[in-house]
């Protein structure tokens, strides 16, 4: 089965610097999704990634796939607390089955 | 539009007992995809429902069920519930069934605390 994990598990960033979060996958991607997720709370989806060496960006989020490597990274730049929360990674399996299988999720906290 | 919508929001059963849990999708997405959220596991799909037909389930005991009406609405039930099944239960919506190139959009979840 599929396993994504994702680096680093955890980060403290200083408002204003910027980041880059990790997903790597133990098989081909198919597909890969980034949510946001504060806690407690559902999952907001922030973009989908279809293409080796796709890339797209949302106001300060830019997320870029690599097939070759199986990852895929996210990178927020110059962060603001409204930034804070879980970031996970999601993942199709290609064949339609078995829904989407998700990373740990990286806990983000942004130090004022 | 109005997103997806998750009913009741908290809930709180003792060992032994059922629960439903209900998921209204996006208005014209027809596939519904249920996950248990535990800080031990993470995200795991439970089912995927689309035209209420039941495409996909994920590795959970027979205790976990599901369904999708022809609104495309949904519900699942656990039975003699267990303390581990406290957890967040998402439900996703999506125009499409399958997972691989679709866009997924959550609830807000309900949080269920077996006692």
């Amino acid at each position: 089965s599929q396993e994504l994990e994702q680096s680093p598990q955890s980060l403290i960033v200083q408002e204003g610097k910027n980041l880059t979060i990790n997903c790597t996958s133990s098989k081909t991607l198919y597909g890969l999704y980034w949510y946001k997720q504060k806690y407690g709370e559902g999952l907001i989806f922030l973009m989908m990634l279809q293409k080796g060496g796709e890339e797209k960006s949302h106001e300060k989020i830019t997320a870029k796939l690599d097939e070759k490597k199986q990852q895929s990274s996210l990178h927020i730049t110059a962060s603001q607390p409204s930034h804070a929360g879980i970031y996970l990674c999601g993942a199709g399996s290609g064949g339609g089955a078995d829904g989407l299988t998700f990373g740990k999720g990286t806990h983000l906290i942004i130090q004022p | 539009k109005a997103g997806v919508t998750q009913t009741p929001r908290y809930l709180i059963k003792t060992r032994g007992q059922q629960v439903t849990l209900s998921c209204s999708p996006i208005s014209g997405h027809r596939s519904v995809s249920w996950y248990q959220q535990t800080p031990g596991q993470g995200l795991q799909f439970l089912f995927e429902y689309f035209s209420e037909t039941q495409r996909n389930k994920g590795n959970f005991p027979g205790r976990f069920s599901g369904r999708q009406f022809s609104n495309s609405r949904s519900e699942m039930n656990v039975s003699t519930l267990e303390l581990g099944d406290s957890a967040l239960y998402l439900c996703a919506s999506s125009l499409l069934p399958g997972n691989s190139y679709n866009e997924q959009f959550f609830g807000p979840g309900t949080r269920l605390t077996v006692l």
